[in-house]
C-alpha cells in the first residue's frame, strides 16, 4: 500500500537557525497537507499543496511539492521558540486513504 | 467562534468499563473523524462518517464503535477498554471529500485507563 515517509524523527536547533522536515512517497500523490501540532495541543492545518512543482510561503515556512509529486518539503527560516513542535505531513491515497507522515519533533535551544 | 468541541478533556475509566467520549461541531461541516493518538506517535485514524455514511478503518478494533445522529455531533465508543487503549483520542471535522479539505481538530480527550 502507499507509504509516506517523514524524516528526520527529532531535530533539536539553536534558536535562529534553519530547519526542515521531508515527506516522501512510494506513489505519485494527488495533494499533500502539512500541519503543526504544538506539545500538548491538537495539529493545526497549515498549508495544502496541489500542483506539481509548488512553492508556498507563509513568512518564515516555505512548503515545497516535488516535480513528480511523490515528495514535499516544509522548511522554516530563522527559528523562534514559537515554532517548537511536532511537524506532519498527510496525504491522501488513490482511495482517499488519509496517511499521516510519522511526524518530525522540532525543539529549540534559546 | 465556529469550532470543534470535546468532551471531556481527560476520561478516567476502569479497565473492561465501557466509555464514551463525545465531539461536536459548529462547522456544519459533512466530515467527522476520530484518530486515536499515543505518545510521540502520529495520530492514527479509527474512522470516519462522510455525512451518515460511515467508514471503518480495516485495522480499527471491533472494540470501537461510533455513532453519529446528526451533523453537529459525533461519539466514540470503547466497549471494553484495554490498557492499551489509553490514550488521546481527536476528533477532527472537515468539509466536502476527505481528500482535498483541510482538518480541523478538537482539543482532543485523554482516555486513562485504571
Amino acid at each position: 500500500g502507499q507509504q509516506v515517509m517523514q524524516i528526520p524523527q527529532y531535530q533539536h536547533v539553536q534558536e535562529g537557525e534553519d530547519f526542515t522536515t521531508y515527506c516522501n512517497s512510494s506513489t505519485t500523490l494527488s495533494n499533500i497537507q502539512w500541519y503543526k501540532q504544538r506539545p500538548g495541543g491538537h495539529p493545526v492545518f497549515l498549508i495544502q499543496l496541489v500542483k506539481s512543482g509548488e512553492v508556498k510561503k507563509q513568512k518564515r515556512l516555505t512548503f515545497q511539492f516535488g516535480e513528480a509529486k511523490k515528495n514535499s518539503s516544509l522548511h522554516i527560516t530563522a527559528t523562534q521558540t514559537t515554532d517548537v513542535g511536532t511537524y506532519f505531513c498527510v496525504s491522501y491515497s488513490s482511495a482517499s486513504k488519509i496517511i499521516f507522515g510519522s511526524g518530525t519533533r522540532l525543539s529549540i535551544r534559546p | 467562534d465556529a469550532m470543534v468541541i470535546q468532551n471531556p478533556r481527560y476520561q478516567v475509566t476502569q479497565f473492561g468499563k465501557p466509555v464514551t467520549l463525545s465531539c461536536s461541531q459548529t462547522l456544519n461541516h459533512n466530515v467527522m473523524y476520530w484518530y486515536q493518538q499515543k505518545s510521540s506517535q502520529a495520530p492514527k485514524l479509527l474512522f470516519h462518517y462522510y455525512d451518515k455514511d460511515f467508514n471503518n478503518e480495516a485495522d480499527t478494533p471491533d472494540n470501537f464503535q461510533s455513532r453519529r445522529p446528526n451533523t453537529s455531533f459525533c461519539f466514540l465508543d470503547i466497549r471494553s477498554p484495554g490498557l492499551g487503549d489509553a490514550a488521546m483520542y481527536l476528533c477532527a471535522t472537515s468539509r466536502g471529500r476527505v481528500s482535498n479539505q483541510p482538518q480541523h481538530f478538537g482539543d482532543g480527550t485523554r482516555l486513562s485507563i485504571l
